[in-house]
């Protein structure tokens, strides 16, 4: 079955990166149209989609975080990893890696998620 | 950028149908998903591609995308359906959630 599993520190320094893996199985993500993104949650606030990286190794970013985000994947080890750079306060939330499948341009959402992990930003 | 706006709470009673709606410029020229999210829970595909259901969503959930607006109907309300709804659509190469909704049961 198809599982994803988010994993991180659970606290950063403001100005530190941040770096996420998401471990998955279930699927191949060199499979022709399978997606997996990264999405974050603020507490008690609505989601917020930030990157996808697709079966051919395209990437695509939240525009207003563009500069500071970096996804990659390591299809070896069934892995995508996301670095965002100069965190802040604001970026706490907790932190989702989900699949989704792209049919010639048309995404049929995201059907798997992880369980999210929790990333706090403090001094 | 591309936004959605939903209400931010609805309520309704048990049995009674529920209706949560999803704005956006020209939303129904784009495919629209929708997702459960109950509390500490992590969400959960109700539709896609406007109307479809993965399997095992149960049948009271249903949707519609027409003009700027985008709907989920929840035909039958039951407790359990007492969640936060987000609706999302893809839109220039980037995906956007909905501003969210609370459903009272």
């Amino acid at each position: 079955q198809v599982t994803l599993r988010e994993s991180g520190p659970a606290l950063v320094k403001p100005t530190q990166t941040l770096t996420l893996t998401c471990t998955f199985s279930g699927f191949s993500l060199t499979t022709d149209g399978m997606c997996v993104s990264w999405i974050r949650q603020p507490p008690g606030k609505a989601l917020e989609w930030l990157a996808l990286i697709d079966w051919d190794d395209d990437k695509f970013y939240m525009p207003s975080l563009k500069t500071r985000l970096t996804i990659s994947r390591d299809t070896s080890k069934n892995q995508v990893v996301l670095t965002m750079t100069n965190m802040d306060p604001a970026d706490t939330a907790t932190y989702y890696c989900a699949r989704t499948f792209d049919s010639s341009g048309y995404y049929h959402g995201f059907d798997y998620w992880g369980q999210g992990t929790p990333v706090t930003v403090s001094s | 950028s591309y936004e959605l706006t939903q209400p931010s709470s609805e309520s309704v009673p048990s049995g009674q149908p529920a209706v949560i709606s999803c704005s956006g410029d020209k939303l129904e020229d784009k495919y629209v998903s929708w997702y459960q999210q109950r509390p500490g829970q992590s969400p959960v595909l109700l539709i896609y591609h406007d109307f479809k259901r993965p399997s095992g969503i149960p049948e009271r959930f249903t949707a519609s995308n027409s003009g700027d607006t985008a709907s989920l109907i929840i035909s039958e309300t039951q407790p359990e359906d007492e969640a936060d709804y987000y609706c999302q659509a893809w839109d220039n190469r980037t995906f956007v959630f909905g501003t969210g909704t609370t459903v009272t049961v």
